[in-house]
């Protein structure tokens, strides 16, 4: 079965530069996550998209922004990269299991293998 | 303050037996209730979700209970298994919003 595909799967970069970071959801699935999860930490939430409109926004830095396409694919622009940015970030997918007016709150989440960020 | 407390400690367990790990969670009314299991350097894998209104629910080994009076979900896993060691993450679903709040995890190990 098709999954979460996340690219790059680990990425290297240097302070105050800046990375993209790609998802492309399981097929059919409306609903886009990011999380971050720092070493030994939970995830952490940033955003979320639903039907290419934000949805719900956490804990993301001013400096993060991200989007999602109309092919339902997401990108994740992270800019002025810090050490403290060095995590591995998740993305998740979801279906609306088909309520009527948006999203529902039944949303088991499937998530991608992670994109490894390093900030040297 | 809202938190989610899973096991401090990891659990370490004999094969054959039941693991229980445990999920508090404080000033949150969550909707459900989802386990994941997440693997070293891997995604968190959905495992069972527990409706509010639900008390238990059962999977193959795998049975999670749900008492938001006392505000805890616990997970247990019956018969373990060596495969089963991993660390098992407990998330809130809220009703207003579509983020998971993760609590802090349990690393499970179980031997042979």
């Amino acid at each position: 079965a098709a999954g979460v595909i996340q690219s790059p799967r680990h990425l290297i970069k240097e302070k105050r530069e800046t990375a993209t970071l790609k998802c492309y959801p399981i097929p059919r699935h409306d609903t886009v996550y990011w999380y971050q999860q720092g070493p030994g930490q939970d995830p952490q939430f940033l955003i979320s998209f639903y039907e290419k409109m934000q949805s719900d926004k956490g804990s993301i830095p001013d400096r993060f922004s991200a989007q999602q396409f109309s092919d339902y694919h997401s990108e994740l622009n992270m800019s002025s990269l810090e050490l403290g940015d060095s995590a591995l970030y998740f993305c998740a997918s979801s279906k609306d299991p088909g309520l009527a007016g948006g999203p529902s709150s039944y949303n088991e989440q499937f998530f991608g293998p992670g994109t490894r960020l390093t900030v040297l | 303050s809202q938190k989610i407390e899973q096991n401090s400690e990891a659990l370490n367990i004999q094969e054959g037996k039941t693991a229980t790990l445990t999920c508090n969670y404080t000033n949150y009314s969550p909707a459900y209730l989802q386990w994941y299991r997440q693997d070293p350097g891997r995604g968190p894998v959905f495992l069972l979700l527990i409706r509010e209104n639900e008390k238990e629910k059962r999977k193959e080994r795998l049975k999670v209970t749900f008492d938001t009076t006392l505000k805890q979900s616990l997970f247990h896993i019956t018969a373990s298994q060596p495969a089963d060691s991993a660390t098992y993450l407990c998330a809130l679903d809220m009703m207003d919003t579509d983020k998971l709040i993760f609590g802090t995890g349990t690393r499970l190990q179980v031997f042979p």
